[in-house]
């Protein structure tokens, strides 16, 4: 079963207005990665935010974790037309044999012009 | 830099045939990975490459699936027979390593995807 799970699974907006997805865990984790999917595309790496840290910035990018809850959230702000995209969050687990992601459904976001 | 290059793009086959994909990953890229993602998904990952050698392959069906990654450089995914439930997009992904020795993370290069229809 998948680690993460997004909340919403939908998200539409207006160009301009601030986007937030949510993402929550079962298990620890090392660390967390946020990722977009244009269509028909792969993924790329947006933010990455360690165990050990609360909050981290990138441009319009602002994400939290809170691992009392083993909960995460993206904030897009100022949301432009070429944000649409799907998000996922991915959790890292360290073991012996190294790091896996494990990411979750994702959340399509769609901003209208 | 070049990315993550994939081939090819799109596959249709029909159930019990055979097909393979191919991936070249970031130079210098020591890990690669394989990911399955079915639509409206995430990415699963199916095997994880640490140069030449496995790493992780628990979530790989080895009954039809296989990979290798000979030369620790490109790498093949291949599934033998397909079955209609394999329809999906595989994605291929590099790293600089898996974090195994130093303790960190690396963010995740991923190439454009084999996008497979099984009918």
């Amino acid at each position: 079963s998948q680690q993460g799970e997004e909340d919403p699974q939908a998200l539409s907006i207006q160009e301009g207005e601030n986007a937030t997805m949510n993402c929550s865990y079962k298990t620890s984790i090392n660390n967390l990665q946020w990722y977009r999917q244009n269509s028909g595309r792969g993924l790329v790496h947006l933010i990455l935010i360690r165990s050990n840290e609360r909050e981290k910035h990138s441009g319009r990018l602002r994400v939290t974790l809170d691992t009392s809850k083993k909960s995460s959230s993206l904030l897009i702000t100022a949301s432009r037309a070429a944000d649409t995209a799907s998000y996922f969050c991915a959790t890292e687990l360290r073991g012996t044999s190294g790091s896996r992601l494990t990411f979750g459904e994702g959340t399509q976001l769609t901003v209208n012009p | 830099e070049a990315g993550v290059a994939q081939s090819p793009r799109y596959k249709i086959i029909e159930k019990r045939q055979s097909v393979a994909f191919w991936c070249n990953p970031i130079s210098g890229h020591a890990t690669l990975y394989w990911y399955q993602q079915i639509l409206g998904q995430g990415p699963k990952l199916l095997i994880q490459f640490q140069n030449n050698g496995v790493v992780d392959d628990s979530q790989l069906p080895k009954d039809r699936f296989s990979a290798e990654r000979l030369k620790g450089v490109d790498s093949t995914l291949k599934i033998q027979p397909a079955k209609l439930e394999d329809s999906a997009v595989y994605l291929c992904a590099s790293s600089p390593d898996s974090g195994l020795a130093g303790g960190f993370t690396y963010e995740q290069y991923f190439g454009p995807g084999t996008r497979l229809t099984v009918t």
